[in-house]
């Protein structure tokens, strides 16, 4: 039990609609990063907010898009739908200049 | 694109027995981490190693780093069913960020 956790857990949605997930990040962690992952893939990073502000950005297109809170909440927001954007999206917390990472459970993002 | 390579992609073994996962990675780093992921969910942290270590143990697992080949392996000895899940190596780069590049993962699995 890391202390992330992640909303929803499942989420269905149709092609061309937009999506937000949501991330409570560990007490006392001021960074998130999210991830994506296909299935029988490694994750692959697609940003990074510390303190509220974009520190850092994968290769995703513009239609990925984020926030983060004062309380270090975070969303994850994709416009615009593809099939290919089914995956496993996980979020991620740390301590700002500490590498270690704590993950949530994931949300798993079906799109048809 | 995937930093680290994980090898081998499979790998299945009695309980017992002890199981030794290799990653090799493309560019120079802060810190590799190995992470476990029990059927596409959360990952969970097991280890970090510095840059400047080689040799690392935490419980049954045993991590060594080899900066001059670029490669990282993986022991976990006296495996149990319960150590069944996919690992994943994990590179940070220089500057010590928590963007995190994961290689394609080992999926091992510990027969009763």
């Amino acid at each position: 039990e890391t202390g992330v956790t992640q909303s929803p857990t499942h989420l269905i949605k149709t092609r061309g609609q937009q999506v937000t997930l949501r991330c409570s990040s560990q007490s006392g962690h001021n960074t998130v990063s999210w991830y994506q992952q296909a299935l029988g893939q490694g994750p692959q990073f697609i940003f990074q907010y510390y303190r509220e502000e974009e520190n850092g950005r994968g290769n995703f297109p513009p239609r990925f898009s984020g926030l983060q809170f004062p309380n270090y909440s975070s969303e994850l927001n994709v416009n615009a739908l593809e099939l290919d954007d089914s995956a496993l999206y996980l979020c991620a917390s740390s301590v700002g200049g500490r590498a270690e990472a704590f993950f949530g459970q994931g949300t798993r993002l079906t799109v048809v | 694109s995937q930093q680290g390579e994980e090898d081998p992609q499979a790998l299945s073994i009695q309980e017992g027995e002890n199981a030794t996962m290799n990653c090799s990675y493309k560019t120079s780093i802060n810190n590799l981490q190995w992470y476990r992921q029990n059927s596409g969910r959360g990952l969970v942290h097991l280890i970090l190693i510095r840059s400047n270590e080689r040799e690392k143990h935490s419980g049954r697992l045993r991590v060594t780093l080899d900066t001059s080949k670029k490669s990282s392996s993986l022991l976990i000895t006296a495996s149990r069913a319960a150590d069944t899940a996919s690992y994943f190596c994990a590179t940070a780069g220089l500057s010590g960020s928590e963007k995190l590049v994961f290689g394609k993962g080992t999926k091992l699995t510990v027969n009763p």
